[in-house]
């Protein structure tokens, strides 16, 4: 029941723009996108609750769709500093209580 | 404000030694969860502490690993007798008791080695 992640890796160039991709085969509660550099902790960057949403931090966004069981994470105009591993962390209320489980992962490399 | 410590930042013990990992969240933060992460694969969630009551363990490999947060504060987890799959970094994160859910904050992790 762990959600999928896709792509599992992405290079790209400096400037350039991709989207992260995270599916559940079950509706969502909420939705939350972390990064995770090697050898530090995961960062957190956003979290969206209701079908339907968008948010934004700079060049950085993020959607929830309305069925609840998928969300896209988008990079535009990638910097170096982006590189790392990304993260969903998806919500299911099952009887009252929060079930949370981390994404498979995208491993995301900016060059220069 | 503090932030989410972990201690000890690295432990390297042999098979079927014991080692305990300790967590203390920021202040406040009655949620704390355990992940681990083994090299290049998904961050797996073990545990979920509310307060001092396990809400959710689901993850917990097995018997060898015990959870505990004595009080609501700081909770450790202990590995007995660790195995060489028990390697990994092990992250505790803390959040606030609300619905809706708000943003995990993680700590530094804890790295585990067995030799």
């Amino acid at each position: 029941q762990q959600p999928v992640q896709s792509p599992q890796a992405v290079i790209l160039r400096e400037g350039e723009d991709a989207v992260i991709n995270c599916s559940s085969s079950k509706a969502l509660y909420s939705v939350h996108w972390y990064r995770q550099k090697h050898g530090e902790a995961p960062v957190f960057l956003m979290i969206l609750l209701k079908g339907g949403e968008q948010k934004g931090h700079e060049k950085i966004s993020a959607s929830f769709n309305e069925k609840k069981q998928q969300s896209s994470l988008y990079l535009t105009a990638s910097q170096l500093s982006y590189s790392g591993t990304y993260f969903c962390g998806t919500e299911r209320k099952t009887s009252g209580t929060y079930k949370y489980i981390f994404g498979t992962g995208t491993r995301l490399k900016v060059l220069a | 404000e503090a932030g989410v410590t972990q201690f000890p930042s690295h432990s390297v013990i042999e098979k079927g030694q014991t080692v305990t990992l300790r967590c203390d969240p920021i202040s406040g933060h009655d949620n704390l969860y355990w992940y681990r992460r083994v090299m290049g694969k998904e961050i797996k969630f073990l545990l979920h502490f509310v307060k001092e009551s396990k809400q959710d363990e689901s993850g917990m490999p097995n018997n060898r690993f015990l959870a505990e947060r004595t009080g609501g504060t700081y909770s450790t987890l202990k590995v007995q007798p660790a195995e060489l799959e028990d390697s990994g970094v092990y992250f505790c994160a803390s959040s606030l008791l609300a619905d809706p859910p708000t943003e995990q904050f993680f700590g530094p992790g804890t790295r585990l080695t067995v030799l």
